[in-house]
């Protein structure tokens, strides 16, 4: 069975770094890209870019180049989410996805991880 | 960039009531097109995908149409449990994705 498991709620003041994960099983973790969305509070879906855990390429949304990076670790069927020093509008829900079933659509989605930052 | 809009942004209807959203791309995406359901606290669900297809597992009175820039996604007979709000979102240039606005439907 298919599963993404993300890590858990984190609670950051501005200005510090994050790194969250999303952990793949039940599939070949190299053979599929793996996305993130953020999902601000009350707010709609932002597909923010996504990994090819296979050779690294990544690509992101221009709203969000520069702004986060993404990464994964093929070692350990782990995709990653990063910043550098956060800010309140980071102030999201951030879900892992991959098109597994197909090249185009989502068909499998983290539980979503909770990030908070508050001063 | 390729743009999504949605309509409306949101919609009442009673129980057994027709649905219908409509989702326009900026520019021709062929039936690079799907929608999903996302209620609240939940991650998302992939309902239909390819414009048309309906996901396995998927109840059949959820349906979707259209091609290029014009998509349609239709409850045929709303029910209860189909409170959420429903996103389109293309991928006329993989690896890249965008997600329309949402259109979040409630019972009357």
């Amino acid at each position: 069975e298919v599963q993404l498991v993300q890590s858990g709620a984190e609670v950051k003041k501005p200005g510090e770094s994050l790194k969250i994960s999303c952990k793949g099983s039940g599939y070949s973790f190299t053979s599929y890209w793996i996305g993130w969305v953020r999902q601000m509070p009350g707010k709609g879906l932002e597909w923010m870019g996504i990994i090819y855990p296979g050779d690294s390429d990544t690509r992101y949304s221009p709203s969000f180049q520069g702004q986060v990076t993404i990464s994964a670790d093929k070692s350990i069927s782990t995709a990653y989410l990063q910043w550098s020093s956060l800010k309140a509008s980071d102030t999201a829900m951030y879900y892992c996805a991959t098109p597994y079933g197909g090249y185009g659509y989502f068909d499998y989605w983290g539980q979503g991880t909770l990030v908070t930052v508050s001063s | 960039d390729i743009q999504m809009t949605q309509s409306p942004s949101s919609l009442s209807a009673s129980v057994g009531d027709r649905v219908t959203i409509t989702c326009q791309a900026s520019q021709d995406i062929s039936n690079y097109l799907n929608w999903y359901q996302q209620k609240p606290g939940k991650a998302p669900k992939l309902l239909i995908y390819d414009a048309s297809n309906l996901e396995t597992g998927v109840p059949s009175r959820f349906s979707g149409s259209g091609s290029g820039t014009d998509f349609t996604f239709t409850i045929s007979s709303l029910q209860p449990e189909d409170i959420a709000t429903y996103y389109c979102q293309q991928y006329d240039n993989l690896p890249i994705f965008t997600f329309g606005p949402g259109t979040k439907v409630d019972i009357k």
